[in-house]
């Protein structure tokens, strides 16, 4: 069984750019959920998507969006990047109601 | 406005001897309680759950204590290992409009000394 993956491990952007981030979900799970988690600070919830819909959304602006494909597979893309955007992009997947299961991460850095 | 918190940074304790992590929650709202451990470089990895049906939950060296009345939760590790020294994260989640999201405390770094 494989477990959640998440692609690229880092990236170094500008401010300005954009960015897609991916997300494979573990076997099995139908819902994804992104977290940004800022250095020092716990996990803070962006959105979920369940069955290819967005199920909810955190406090982030429109400009964070994101898919997920009938595969349950997922991507976060940021547009205009600001520098407050650097952090560590956590990607979870589930099937039960709570219980979520983390990738390891990719690391955004805006310069 | 924080809604989980762990008011302490860091904790740490000798091998063998008992570690207690707290959280505390102000939103009623929240039925589902989490712990997740993290390493540096990784994901979190959950460890144990609590529903907010139960006050008390047991898995191994791990226990969760749930205190509705006081919202608060604890961990217990019985006995602490130097592999258990990681940033440990509450969670809490509840039925609203925004899916299940889960709130985090922003974390405990915990140190088991040899």
């Amino acid at each position: 069984e494989t477990g959640v993956t998440q692609s690229p491990t880092h990236l170094i952007k500008t401010r300005g750019q954009q960015v897609t981030l991916r997300c494979s979900s573990q076997s099995g799970h139908n819902t994804v959920s992104w977290y940004q988690q800022a250095l020092g600070q716990g996990p803070q919830f962006i959105f979920q998507y369940y069955r290819e819909e967005e199920n909810g959304r955190g406090n982030f602006p429109p400009r964070f969006s994101g898919l997920q494909f009938p595969n349950y597979s997922s991507e976060l893309n940021v547009n205009a990047l600001e520098l407050d955007d650097s952090a560590l992009y956590l990607c979870a997947s589930s099937f039960s109601l709570h219980e979520q299961f983390f990738g390891p991460g990719t690391r955004l850095t805006v310069l | 406005d924080q809604q989980v918190k762990q008011n302490s940074p860091s904790l740490s304790v000798q091998e063998g001897r008992i570690s207690i992590l707290n959280c505390d929650y102000t939103n009623s709202m929240f039925d589902y309680f989490l712990w997740y451990k993290k390493y540096p470089a990784e994901g979190p990895t959950f460890l144990i759950s609590i529903s907010s049906i139960k006050d008390k939950n047991e898995d191994g060296r791990f226990t969760v204590f749930l205190n509705k009345s006081a919202k608060h939760l604890s961990l217990h590790i019985v006995p602490s290992q130097p592999g258990d020294s990681a940033v440990y994260f509450c969670a809490a989640s509840a039925k609203s409009n925004a899916g299940n999201m889960l709130t985090f405390g922003g974390g405990t770094r915990l140190m088991v000394k040899p």
